[in-house]
């Protein structure tokens, strides 16, 4: 059973520009989770879609955001890039029967660097 | 707010030399704890689910117990391989039922 496999594995952008990320998670699974990773703030939470509707949202300025296909698959987009946005980006999907039980499977991330 | 320590940040350790990783919560209700690995570049992989005080959960050298208001993940007699961080996350019953992380533990286990 393929795991949960995230694109592009690396990137390097600029100041200003702006990202797209990709995620197909493990089949069957429709909840789809992003996290961004650094080693100042550990993993925080971005947002969640189920069924192709955001459930729940992190935190983050409205620079992030995301959409997930009737196919499960799931993209984060971040506008106007910033140093700070450096970092892991994390997908984990989950199969959220009744709600998010809390067991993830996660991708391998997606390390995105900012000059 | 859900809050999660974990305590050590890194910990060195000798093959063979057991020990104790330490996660404090504060969450209003426990739905649910989780112990996750992290290797290097990688994601986490999940390895426990803990729900209720006392409870406890092994596989392999690692066993997991719970309290009401702290979790460890013992390590007994650590291997090499068993080098990597280790994540510690909550669930809170009621609302959001996203899981809040901890910081992690990074665990090298030297030869």
């Amino acid at each position: 059973k393929a795991g949960v496999t995230q694109t592009p594995r690396y990137l390097i952008k600029t100041r200003g520009q702006q990202v797209t990320l990709s995620c197909s998670p493990i089949s069957g699974h429709r909840s789809v989770s992003w996290y961004q990773q650094t080693p100042g703030q550990g993993l925080q939470f971005l947002f969640e879609y189920f069924s192709e509707t955001q459930r729940n949202k992190g935190n983050f300025p409205g620079r992030f955001s995301g959409r997930q296909f009737s196919n499960s698959r799931s993209e984060m987009n971040v506008s106007t890039l910033e140093l700070g946005d450096s970092a892991l980006y994390l997908c984990a999907s989950s199969l959220a029967a009744g709600g998010n039980t809390g067991e993830l499977f996660f991708g391998e991330g997606s390390r995105l660097t900012v000059l | 707010e859900d809050q999660v320590t974990q305590s050590p940040e890194a910990l060195r350790l000798q093959e063979g030399e057991s020990s104790s990783l330490n996660c404090s919560y504060t969450v209003s209700g426990l739905r649910g704890l989780f112990w996750y690995r992290q290797d290097p570049g990688k994601g986490p992989e999940f390895l426990f689910t803990l729900y209720s005080a006392g409870e406890e959960k092994e596989k392999e050298r690692l066993k997991a117990t719970l309290t009401k208001k702290e979790s460890f993940l013992h390590i007994t007699a650590p291997k090499p391989e068993d080098s990597a961080t280790y994540l510690c996350a909550v669930q809170a019953t009621g609302g959001s039922y996203i899981p809040t992380f901890g910081r992690g533990t990074s665990l090298i286990v030297h030869p």
